[in-house]
């Protein structure tokens, strides 16, 4: 069983950056994707972006594409996700997530870090 | 790709059937020929559980009261016997095609 363990919460001022942190113990880190979601209060998820660490390139969702960078250290089996520009709207639990399933399954999400409470307020 | 859940809310008497619909804005059948719709349970305070996969894959500890059915477009996660446990946001979620994308979610609750 893979245990993913983000950093903890933390409040931003508009306009600024956070980097959320999500480490993995178990299983194999390189070979599989891992997820970012996110969910504001009260609302549904959405899907920011994923990466394959073996393939180190990562998709993102338009609507984050010039906002989020996210990167896999396989050295220390460790996943980054940094938003920029940091907005009210941006207020929101953000979740890593890790396939395991073969092949293309390997993209659906099948373990989920704790998720990091990201509360951007001047 | 939009994905459409119906009904938002669903009042379930314990021991009784659910459904939740899925449609989808355009096929999820992948070039490799699979179809790469989830669903996923959360519950209040916690991550998403991924239950099905693949439409009607249930992943491994999943009880068999849960399956799902459907293809192309339109999908269903059916609750055979609804369970106290088993209240919460359900949501779909396809991985055919980037960007992902996940379904709004239909909260399931007990009457």
């Amino acid at each position: 069983q893979v245990q993913l363990v983000q950093s903890g919460a933390e409040v931003k001022k508009p306009g600024s950056s956070v980097r959320v942190s999500c480490k993995a113990s178990g299983g194999t880190f390189s070979s599989n994707a891992i997820i970012w979601v996110r969910q504001a209060p009260g609302q549904g998820l959405e899907w920011m972006a994923g990466i394959i660490p073996i393939f180190g390139s990562a998709n993102y969702a338009q609507k984050f594409q010039d906002r989020v960078t996210i990167i896999a250290d396989e050295s220390t089996s460790t996943a980054y996700m940094e938003l920029t520009g940091l907005r009210s709207e941006d207020t929101a639990i953000y979740y890593c997530a890790r396939g395991v399933l073969p092949g293309w399954s390997g993209y659906d999400p099948a373990d989920w870090g704790q998720g990091t409470l990201i509360i951007v307020s001047s | 790709i939009v994905l459409t859940q119906t009904p938002l809310s669903s009042p379930v008497t314990l021991g009784q059937p659910a459904s939740i619909s899925c449609r989808s804005s355009q096929s999820l059948v992948h070039s490799d020929g699979n179809t790469y719709l989830s669903w996923f349970h959360q519950r209040p305070g916690q991550p998403p559980r991924l239950l099905i996969y693949k439409i009607s894959n249930r992943l491994s500890g999943v009880p068999d009261r849960f399956s799902g059915s459907g293809a192309g477009t339109d999908f269903t996660l059916k609750i055979s016997r609804v369970e106290a446990e088993d209240v919460g946001v359900y949501y779909c979620m396809q991985i055919t095609q980037f960007p992902l994308t996940f379904g709004g979610g239909t909260k399931v609750e007990i009457k």
